[in-house]
């Protein structure tokens, strides 16, 4: 079946660079999604790339896909303390479900 | 637009007990989802409707577990003789599929806040 994982935390400067990485198994995943959880919210659709492209870059964030290896990552530009939050990788095996990760922590110190 | 809403937000019952939950999907979403989250974990899927038809259930959804979107627009999830396992955030989403829209268009799901369950 599906699985996608990822790294449970991590912990940034405020003005560094995150870099939130996360794997997936399903080849036949045709988009990935990057989604942000805070407390008490909903999550929040972020971006997705479509797996025929390498990168993708939305402002702050950029995606980087290598399909070869099935390796998905999510950088986020001059980290603030308001990025602090969950994020989530997800994939689309279906036209009908997301299967997403088990979520990043991402802490942002000042 | 108000965004996807779920009511009630938190749900304190005792084991045995049935619960029902409500979601109200952006207007015009024909597709709504149920996903279930645990702490520490990422949604699972759970059941998703095109407009008021049940088209998918995931094997985690036991026979406990009931949903319906008997116009097409809210929808409600029931799970009948509660267990403690069953405490989680359950989460509703919806978007507006069309067969025109490209597919990563057609997977941007809108989530609610969320029900959180706690089975005493």
């Amino acid at each position: 079946g599906e699985d996608v994982e990822q790294s449970l935390f991590l912990s940034v400067r405020e003005g560094d660079s995150s870099v939130i990485n996360c794997t997936y198994t399903d080849s036949s995943s045709t988009y990935l999604y990057w989604y942000k959880q805070e407390p008490g919210a909903g999550l929040q659709l972020l971006t997705y790339i479509f797996s025929n492209m390498d990168m993708k870059q939305d402002q702050r964030l950029t995606v980087l896909l290598n399909k070869k290896d099935k390796h998905l990552s999510l950088r986020i530009a001059d980290t603030q303390t308001g990025d602090s939050a969950i994020y989530f990788c997800a994939d689309a095996p279906t036209a009908r479900q997301l299967t997403f990760g088990s979520g990043t922590q991402l802490t942002v110190l000042p | 637009d108000t965004g996807v809403s779920q009511d009630p937000r938190h749900k304190i019952t005792k084991r045995g007990q049935n619960v029902t939950f409500r979601c109200d999907p952006i207007s015009e979403h024909n597709r709504l989802y149920w996903y279930r989250q645990t702490l520490g974990q990422g949604p699972e899927f759970l059941t998703y409707f095109q407009n008021e038809a049940q088209l998918e259930k995931s094997r985690l959804l036991s026979d406990r577990f009931s949903a319906e979107r008997p116009k097409g627009s809210f929808s409600t999830l029931e799970i009948q003789r509660t267990e403690q396992g069953d405490s989680a955030m359950y989460l509703c989403a919806s978007n507006h599929f069309s067969f025109g829209t490209s597919g990563g268009k057609n997977n941007e799901q809108f989530f609610g806040p969320g029900t959180r369950l706690t089975v005493l």
